[in-house]
C-alpha cells in the first residue's frame, strides 16, 4: 500500500535554530498538505499545495515558517529560529487531484518536533 | 467559517460493549464529514466519511456513523469494541457545496477511545 513518507520521524532541536521536515507525497498526488497538531489538540492546516502552487497559506507564520514545493513533488517545511511554542507533531497528507470536498487525505507518520 | 465539537476528551468502555464517540458539526450548507483515528507516534488514518445519501455509513475495521442533519450530529459507533480499537479519533468536516482549492478539512479536538479487557 502506497504510502506518505516523511522525515524526520524524532527531532529535538535548541530554540532559536532552524529545523526543517521532508515529505514525500503518494505518487501522483497533486495536492498536498502540511499540518501541525499540538499535544491535545486536532490538526490545523498550515499550508496546501497543488502541484508546485500555494493554494492556502493562511495560517503558516511566515515570519519564521516557509514550505515549498519546487517541482510539485516532495516537499519541505523549515522553521526558523524554531521557538518552544514550535513543539507538536508536524503531519504532511496528499490528495489525488484537486482538492475535491470528498477526497480523502493520506497522512505520512508525523515528523516529532520538542523545541529546548 | 465550519467548526466541529467533540464533547468527550474521552470516553471508556469495555472490550465487547458498543461504542459511540461523538462529533456535531457547524456549516453552511451541505457538509462532508470524516472520521479518522490516530494511534501513538502515528499520522491520521481515514475510517469512513459521508458526503451523500444513505445516513448510516460503514467504515473501516468495523465502524459506522450515522449522519443526522437535524441534530448536526455524525457520532461514531461500533456494536462490539476491541482492545485493539484503543486510540485518538477525529471528526472532521468540509464544506460540500463546493470543491474550491480552499475548502479546508477542519478537524475536532479528538476523543481518545480507551477499551478495558
Amino acid at each position: 500500500e502506497a504510502e506518505v513518507a516523511q522525515s524526520p520521524r524524532y527531532k529535538i532541536t535548541e530554540k532559536s535554530q532552524a529545523v526543517a521536515f521532508w515529505c514525500d507525497p503518494i505518487s501522483g498526488h497533486a495536492t498536498l498538505y502540511w499540518y501541525r497538531q499540538i499535544l491535545g489538540q486536532g490538526p490545523e492546516l498550515l499550508v496546501q499545495f497543488q502541484d508546485e502552487s500555494v493554494v492556502d497559506d493562511s495560517q503558516l507564520p511566515k515570519d519564521r515558517f516557509s514550505a515549498e514545493r519546487l517541482k510539485g513533488v516532495d516537499s519541505t517545511l523549515k522553521i526558523q529560529p524554531a521557538e518552544l511554542g514550535d513543539s507538536a507533531m508536524y503531519l504532511c497528507a496528499s490528495t489525488e487531484g484537486t482538492s475535491s470536498g470528498a477526497n480523502v487525505l493520506t497522512f505520512g507518520a508525523g515528523s516529532r518536533l520538542t523545541v529546548l | 467559517a465550519q467548526s466541529v465539537a467533540q464533547p468527550e476528551d474521552q470516553v471508556n468502555v469495555a472490550e465487547g460493549n458498543p461504542l459511540t464517540v461523538k462529533c456535531t458539526y457547524s456549516v453552511s450548507g451541505n457538509p462532508y464529514l470524516f472520521w479518522y483515528v490516530q494511534y501513538p507516534n502515528r499520522g491520521l488514518q481515514f475510517l469512513l466519511k459521508y458526503i451523500t445519501g444513505d445516513n448510516l455509513v460503514k467504515g473501516s475495521y468495523g465502524f459506522e456513523a450515522e449522519f443526522n442533519k437535524s441534530q448536526t450530529s455524525f457520532h461514531l459507533k461500533k456494536p462490539s469494541a476491541l482492545v485493539s480499537d484503543s486510540a485518538l479519533y477525529f471528526c472532521a468536516v468540509r464544506h460540500g457545496n463546493y470543491g474550491g482549492a480552499t475548502n479546508k478539512l477542519i478537524f475536532g479536538t479528538g476523543t481518545l477511545l480507551a477499551v478495558q479487557p
